[in-house]
């Protein structure tokens, strides 16, 4: 059975730093990483989709990072800002039977100014 | 459309009533999940819906929850007798059922049970 593991839980940060939030899976048969952010009460919204032929994924100031072989991706964030502040999900698409996604519970993010 | 749209965006109903929850998905989406959120917790799954297939129901926490997909399309998620656990955000996403797709969200309903 698949698990995905967030590291931190939280975070807490001045504005201006660079960070890393950390996904970690344990079955490495996945088609795909999909990072999403959370605002308090609201939906998701998806922020970056990794394949699994990829190594990296860019939007703006996030970078997400994927390696397959050793179960992990990386979320950075550079030089972050107050409107970052709010929790960060990923979710792996294994591959080989159903397309549920498995949820990690998130990093909770604070940037204060 | 655009978007997965859910509605209502808020539900306060008194204990012991039923629900309709209801989720409309990307046009062309033929996978659709129902999620349930508690506060502080993470993403429960529910049911999920693929085209004509019979749904997956293994998350769906009682018998008193329900769901179904007419037409392949419009979802409505029924509790019945609601209890008080039941109070959190539940989320709809779609997506198409492609190895290479990831998830599109609603904004979710919260409900309270008072």
């Amino acid at each position: 059975k698949q698990e995905v593991t967030q590291i931190p839980a939280a975070l807490s940060v001045p504005e201006g730093e660079n960070l890393v939030l950390n996904c970690s899976f344990t079955d490495s048969a996945i088609y795909n990483l999909q990072w999403f952010r959370q605002d308090p009460g609201k939906g998701l919204t998806s922020l970056l989709l990794i394949q699994s032929s990829q190594r990296e994924q860019t939007s703006g100031r996030l970078n997400a990072s994927l390696d397959k072989s050793s179960g992990r991706s990386t979320l950075y964030i550079a030089a972050s800002q107050p409107g970052d502040s709010a929790t960060y999900l990923c979710a792996v698409k294994a591959s080989g039977g159903s397309y549920i996604p498995t949820f990690g519970r998130g990093t909770s993010l604070i940037v204060h100014p | 459309g655009a978007g997965v749209s859910q509605s209502p965006s808020n539900k306060v109903t008194e204990k012991g009533k039923d629900v309709e929850l209801r989720c409309d998905p990307i046009s062309g989406h033929t996978a659709l999940y129902w999620y349930r959120q508690s506060l502080g917790q993470g993403l429960e799954f529910l049911i999920y819906f693929q085209g004509n297939s019979a749904p997956d129901k293994s998350g769906l926490p009682s018998d008193r929850f329900s769901a179904e997909r007419t037409g392949g399309s419009v979802s409505t998620l029924t509790i019945q007798r609601t209890q008080q656990e039941d109070s959190a955000v539940y989320l709809c996403a779609s997506s198409l059922a492609s190895s290479n797709y990831g998830y599109t969200f609603g904004s979710g309903t919260r409900l309270t049970v008072v």
